[in-house]
């Protein structure tokens, strides 16, 4: 049974900081990992989607990368802002369906 | 950009109570998503559905229906509700199988039973 670990669970850092999030799986027959972000009290947002063929995607102060034979995921943000604080997700697609497993997050809080 | 709206933000309703969360998406998307998050849990699959009138259970159907009866509305009923159905509740759309297959999501339910 795929479960999917994100550590950790909270992270607190000032403002003009790199910061590596991490999310693990234990199953690599993955199709695709997509990292979202969500708002106190509101939706995800799509931020990235990695196909299980792909090493790594890149949008703007974002870069996540997709290592399948460790089952491991890194989200790496550039340069933290306050307004990146949020909770931070990862979700992978299991196989051919369509269903995303969740993993459970990590707040981030950046520090003016 | 894919639009995907929830018929309320917050909602409070009885022990008991037949509840109906609506959910539309304008992108002509096939699939169709409803989650439930709670703390501690994640996001938790209910049901989804990939065509009109189709659905398939998802990890915690139990207490739940669903209805798709055109492809741009997919609702979520709670037969009965009752207190462990408090939850924040996430609907999400995406393109079919092939391909990439992003999920969006809409804004979220918050749904209270008192």
């Amino acid at each position: 049974k795929q479960e999917v670990t994100q550590i950790p669970a909270a992270l607190s850092v000032p403002e003009g900081e790199n910061l590596v999030l991490n999310c693990s799986f234990t199953d690599s027959a993955i199709y695709n990992l997509q990292w979202f972000r969500q708002d106190p009290g509101k939706g995800l947002t799509s931020l990235l989607l990695i196909q299980s063929s792909q090493r790594e995607q890149t949008s703007g102060r974002l870069n996540a990368s997709l290592d399948k034979s460790s089952g491991r995921s890194t989200l790496y943000i550039a340069a933290s802002q306050p307004g990146d604080s949020a909770t931070y997700l990862c979700a992978v697609r299991r196989g051919a369906t369509n269903k995303l497993i969740f993993g459970t997050g990590t707040l981030l809080a950046v520090q003016p | 950009d894919v639009k995907v709206t929830q018929s309320s933000r917050y909602l409070v309703k009885r022990t008991g109570e037949k509840v109906f969360l609506e959910c539309v998406q304008d992108m002509d998307h096939e699939n169709m998503f409803w989650y439930r998050q709670d703390p501690g849990l994640g996001l938790r699959l209910i049901y989804f559905s990939y065509d009109v009138k189709m659905k398939e259970k998802g990890d915690i159907p139990e207490g739940y229906s669903v209805s798709r009866e055109k492809k741009e509305r997919f609702s979520l009923i709670l037969e009965s509700a009752s207190t462990n159905q408090t939850s924040m509740y996430l609907c999400a759309s995406s393109p079919p199988r092939q391909g990439v297959n992003e999920q969006y999501f809409g804004p979220g339910t918050r749904l209270t039973v008192t």
